[in-house]
């Protein structure tokens, strides 16, 4: 069965710190792959997305993915975080052509000022 | 673009009531619709997949009968929970996806059943 981990389940930094938050997964087809970000209170939003081509990925925000097939990574890198970064941050994995996504546990992230 | 509304945003209902939840994409026709169910400090669990016109496709574990699923157009699924006990209160997020193999989410919908 498919299935994502994200190891950080609790992540305390410092503003201007860097991040990296892992995302693996086990699949061995052809896969989509996502990064969205829960702010308390709201809805999940989209940060970034890789389908196909370069596999660094750029997003909003500042933030970046880079997808390793070899290693079923989607790692989420930011080189310097703010205090508006406080969330929570979903990893998740779409197989080409199913519609479905499988969600990883999340990977909750709290900057201090 | 890809909009996705949920109606109501939050709902407090008694135990033994039925809840209705609509989403619907305000921009865009979705061909599939996705209901996930979200605890507490906890990530989304894919509860159904319904296709426009057609019965959803409930995830193992999930109650159909329980949780009703009507993809009634391209704009508009609703999910209705009935006879909701204490343990339904939860957060109830929707998404739709057109052709374009990502899914657009709604703002959710928290229930509470009292």
């Amino acid at each position: 069965a498919q299935s994502v981990s994200q190891h950080n389940h609790h992540v305390i930094l410092s503003e201007a710190a860097s991040l990296e938050l892992g995302c693996n997964y086990s699949y061995g087809g052809t896969v989509n792959l996502f990064w969205y970000v829960q702010y308390p209170g709201q809805h999940l939003q989209l940060l970034l997305k890789y389908f196909s081509g370069d596999p660094l990925v750029k997003g909003i925000k500042g933030f970046e993915a880079e997808f390793i097939k070899s290693k079923f990574s989607f790692n989420l890198r930011k080189p310097s975080v703010q205090w508006s970064d406080t969330a929570e941050y979903f990893c998740a994995v779409m197989a080409s052509g199913t519609y479905k996504y499988i969600f990883g546990t999340g990977t909750r992230l709290k900057v201090l000022a | 673009g890809a909009v996705v509304s949920q109606h109501p945003s939050w709902v407090i209902c008694k135990s033994g009531t039925s809840v209705k939840i609509e989403c619907r994409s305000l921009d865009f026709q979705a061909t599939t619709m996705f209901w996930y169910r979200q605890f507490p400090k906890q990530s989304l669990m894919l509860m159904a997949t319904s296709n426009e016109g057609s019965k959803a496709t409930y995830e193992q574990g999930v109650e159909k009968d329980k949780f009703l699923i009507n993809h009634a157009s391209l704009t508009l699924s609703t999910l209705t929970v009935t006879s909701a006990h204490p343990e339904d209160s939860s957060f109830y997020i929707c998404s739709a996806s057109s052709e374009f193999n990502e899914q657009f989410f709604g703002p959710g919908t928290r229930l509470t059943v009292l």
